[in-house]
């Protein structure tokens, strides 16, 4: 597609379901980024793919997330045994991979919408 | 690590200019983002700086200072459609790649 997708947009769930969120990215698009946005909030950062691998993990919130990324493309996002707290937009977004002075911006998803009840 | 720090936010009149500022400080840097996010919507890109100086783009501008670790927005001739948060982010680059790391927004509410 010509922009990041993500399903679904909206997931409701119950306290201590375990959910798979999934990002498609940017065809070509060597970086991929997961955020997670609270309410009223700023983007919080959780992981980072180059290519399939994930050089950095420090922004997951717990041993709950894990984050794969498969032929340096599709990503999914799975959160285990879900908590109210993890209630959350999850926005992914993507960016081709420059050297400068080249403009790599990072282009968003609508996000997903989860709720935990 | 990283630390970018914004207003949290703003008020201004229809027709005016406001500057938002960004500083930060990372263990590497490879460039300065804007980006700007309506409620209930994804960020678009507004801007990009990696070099000293200012970066004009119809309305808004954004200049940058890698000595002094700051960036600022600009916007001019405000409309109420500028109503938004706006994230400053910037390229870090202290694990050898391209860590993307947001500010936590500034809130500018325009009114008539």
């Amino acid at each position: 597609g010509a922009g990041v997708s993500q399903s679904p947009s909206n997931k409701v769930t119950e306290k201590g379901k375990d959910v798979e969120l999934r990002c498609d990215p940017i065809s070509g698009h060597t970086a991929l980024y997961w955020y997670r946005q609270s309410l009223g909030q700023g983007l919080e950062f959780l992981i980072y793919f180059q290519g399939n691998s994930a050089p950095d993990k420090s922004g997951l919130p717990s041993d709950r997330f894990s984050a794969e990324r498969t032929g340096g493309s599709v990503s999914t996002l799975t959160i285990q045994r879900t908590q109210q707290e993890d209630s959350a937009v999850y926005l992914c977004a993507s960016s081709p991979t420059g050297s400068l002075p080249m403009n790599t911006e990072a282009f968003f998803g609508q996000g997903t919408r989860l709720t935990v009840v | 690590g990283q630390n970018i720090d914004q207003p949290t936010e703003m008020t201004a009149t229809e027709g005016a200019i406001v500057q938002i500022n960004c500083t930060y400080q990372t263990s590497g840097f490879n460039g300065l983002f804007w980006y700007q996010q309506h409620a209930g919507e994804a960020p678009t890109f507004l801007s990009y700086n990696v070099l000293d100086g200012l970066e004009e783009k119809g309305r808004f501008s954004s200049f940058l200072s890698r000595s002094k670790g700051y960036s600022y927005l600009l916007l001019k001739e405000l409309q109420m459609k500028d109503s938004a948060s706006y994230l400053c982010a910037v390229r870090d680059t202290a694990t050898g790649f391209q860590k993307l790391v947001f500010g936590t927004g500034t809130r500018l509410l325009v009114s008539p």
